[in-house]
């Protein structure tokens, strides 16, 4: 399994310009969620599904949109992109586990996002 | 807002134990604590989670108190490996949604 994996792993914008941050599970996992993590600071909830079709606003959804047609990809669309969408942005997939009554949530390796 | 209280920062000598605390004071009954760590930016990595029994595994210990206020990860043996951002959470029950709150952690360092 490759697990999470996100695209590209560094990317620049300059303002204004639109883009689309790639996620994909190969795990079959129902849940998926974007976070930004700016310097310095914890993880933000951008926005999660709970499974295809199904999208949902986490903290800071503003100037993001997210779609699940698959269960596998969930893509992050940044429509216009500003400065204060400078940061690094990691993708999840997770899933409830009852024989171990756990929540079990994996990580991509990040996108580092810079807008100038 | 993130239900739990964390100090920014701790340091331990390699080889030694490594307690992290945290607060969770308003944890609701249904509510599980979880901890995960961050290496180096890297995506956050489960360690362990507990409802209200003490847990073990390969890669930690936790201890919850009895009112379940508060809780400690306990690395027995700390590596310079295990120089990361700790960070504990409170969510609620298994089948809830995927809403994760992650706040500003404890940074760990460990030095020889």
């Amino acid at each position: 399994n490759a697990g999470v994996t996100q695209t590209p792993k560094f990317q620049v914008l300059k303002t204004g310009q639109s883009m689309t941050l790639q996620c994909a599970q190969d795990m079959n996992h129902e849940y998926m969620s974007w976070y930004r993590q700016d310097p310095g600071m914890g993880l933000r909830l951008i926005h999660y599904s709970v499974g295809a079709g199904i999208t949902d606003q986490g903290e800071v959804p503003n100037g993001y949109n997210v779609s699940r047609s698959t269960t596998e990809d969930f893509p992050l669309r940044l429509l216009s992109a500003a400065p204060s969408q400078t940061s690094v942005y990691f993708c999840a997939s997770s899933y409830t586990n009852p024989v171990k009554s756990s929540y079990e949530q994996y990580f991509g390796p990040g996108t580092r996002l810079t807008v100038t | 807002d993130a239900k739990t209280t964390q100090p920014p920062s701790m340091d331990c000598a390699e080889g030694r134990a490594a307690n992290l605390p945290c607060n969770h004071s308003t944890i609701s009954g249904n509510e599980y604590v979880y901890w995960y760590r961050q290496i180096h930016s890297q995506g956050p990595q489960y360690i362990i989670h507990g409802l209200k029994n003490n847990e073990t595994n390969e890669m930690a210990s936790l201890i919850i108190t009895e009112d379940r206020k508060s809780s400690t990860l306990i690395l027995p043996h700390a590596t310079l490996r295990d120089t990361a951002v700790y960070y504990c959470i409170v969510r609620p029950s298994l089948y809830n949604t995927d809403k994760l709150i992650f706040g500003t952690g404890t940074r760990l360092q460990v030095f020889p």
